[in-house]
């Protein structure tokens, strides 16, 4: 597609689910990228792949949190035993390898 | 954690006039720097990259980069109502070289 896309949009969540948000970046971009936003907070970042090796993952808050990109492509962040603390906007990044990130939409996660 | 520092605003600025958005970051090893706009509810959108000292000009936006003194600009000539958004500035984080650190943005609103 022309773009990063994301799904679902929206999901709400009531504590203690598990949670998985998918991510499908611009063809071609080797890299992918997921950040955290907090209301009124600019993006953080959570984790990063190269292809399917997750270089960096020094950004996820807990061990409830694991992201994957088995083939290279499409990438999975999975929240375990969601907490009220995850309710926050996901968003998936991709890039040509050292240059800008370009965003999708975001997954808004509310969590009960 | 590397910091970045802008106004939260908001700025307002009369429709055809100059808005000037600053951001200092204390990432001192960091070559790349970011404006993303985001709308309210949206995801950020890329609309400068700058990499060398000086300034960078796109259309109605200009970077600024000033790395001696760790500050990044962007102005935006002939404000529309439609500009009227949070914008974002992003530095690279030098340790990793991918990871973008983000302010917590500057909102403007461009009143008719």
């Amino acid at each position: 597609g022309a773009g990063v896309s994301q799904s679902p949009r929206y999901k709400v969540a009531k504590r203690g689910q598990d949670v998985a948000l998918r991510c499908d970046p611009i063809s071609g971009h080797v890299s992918l990228f997921w950040y955290q936003q907090a209301l009124g907070q600019g993006p953080e970042f959570l984790t990063y792949f190269q292809n399917e090796a997750q270089l960096d993952k020094s950004g996820l808050p807990s061990d409830r949190f694991f992201a994957e990109r088995p083939e290279g492509s499409v990438s999975t962040l999975k929240i375990q035993r969601t907490q009220q603390e995850d309710s926050a906007v996901y968003l998936c990044a991709s890039s040509l390898e050292g240059v800008a990130q370009f965003f999708g939409p975001g997954t808004r996660l509310t969590v009960l | 954690q590397k910091e970045v520092e802008q106004n939260s605003g908001p700025l307002s600025v009369p429709e055809g006039a100059i808005a000037s958005l600053n951001c200092t970051y204390s990432d001192r090893g960091s070559q790349s720097f970011f404006w993303y706009r985001q709308y309210s509810g949206k995801s950020p959108e890329l609309i400068m990259s700058i990499y060398s000292n000086g300034d960078k000009e796109d259309g109605r936006f200009t970077a600024q980069l000033n790395k001696a003194s760790q500050y990044v600009s962007l102005l935006i000539r002939d404000s529309q109502p439609s500009d009227s958004a949070t914008y974002l500035c992003a530095v690279k984080d030098s340790n990793s070289g991918y990871a973008l650190n983000f302010g917590k943005g500057t909102s403007l609103l461009v009143t008719p």
